[in-house]
């Protein structure tokens, strides 16, 4: 069975300071990979993917992710967080071929203004 | 842009009761996934509907069944709630036949409460 796992459940960070989130999935298989952020009160949104081409991946609000097949990773980094980057953030990875998408179990990032 | 719209917010019921939650995907989209979130947990896919039929199930009960409308809209039905159905039930949609892999977009979620 595919699973998604997150290495950290909880990470407390200061303005400024770099952020990197570990994803790491066991599948061997094509597989397209996601990151998604809650900001608190808000619904689940799209921060970055990745499907093929370039292992290095941006999205929004400043953040990349990283490809590493090798060792079946996907991990999200931002060089300088801000406050509103306080929230809670999940990988996801689907297969080739499968419409469903597994989840992580979410890292919550906190960051001290 | 409309977004994914899932009603209602809130819900609160009693252990062997049935609920009806209801989604209408993002304009454009055609295709609705549900998924259950547990507090403290990744949102775990139910199932996947297009073209008015489910196309994909995951690891949930029969209690667990949905719908999809002409107009791609869904609902996600429960029978005989149990408390463990606790959740946040979240619905995302896609568009099946756009040239990438497919790309979910979520709404808000329905929070329900079983008693």
């Amino acid at each position: 069975a595919q699973s998604v796992s997150q290495h950290n459940h909880h990470v407390i960070l200061s303005e400024a300071a770099s952020l990197e989130l570990g994803c790491n999935y066991s599948y061997g298989g094509t597989v397209n990979l996601f990151w998604y952020v809650q900001y608190p009160g808000q619904h689940l949104q799209l921060l970055l993917k990745y499907f093929s081409g370039d292992p290095l991946v941006k999205g929004i609000k400043g953040f990349e992710a990283e490809f590493i097949k090798s060792k079946f990773s996907f991990n999200l980094r931002k060089p300088s967080v801000q406050w509103s980057d306080t929230a809670e953030y999940f990988c996801a990875v689907s297969r080739s071929n499968d419409y469903k998408l597994s989840f992580g179990a979410g890292t919550t990032v906190t960051v001290r203004a | 842009d409309a977004g994914v719209t899932q009603s209602p917010t809130h819900l609160i019921k009693t252990r062997g009761q049935q609920v009806t939650l209801r989604c209408s995907p993002k304009s454009g989209h055609d295709t609705v996934s549900w998924y259950q979130q547990a507090l403290g947990q990744g949102p775990q896919f139910i199932f996947q509907y297009y073209e008015e039929e489910e196309r994909q199930r995951g690891n949930f009960p029969d209690r667990f069944s949905g719908h999809q409308f002409p107009n791609y809209s869904s609902e996600l039905n429960v029978n005989a709630l149990l408390l463990g159905d606790s959740a946040l039930y979240l619905c995302a949609s896609s568009l099946a036949t756009s040239a990438s892999p497919d790309t979910q977009y979520f709404g808000p979620g329905t929070r329900l409460t079983v008693l």
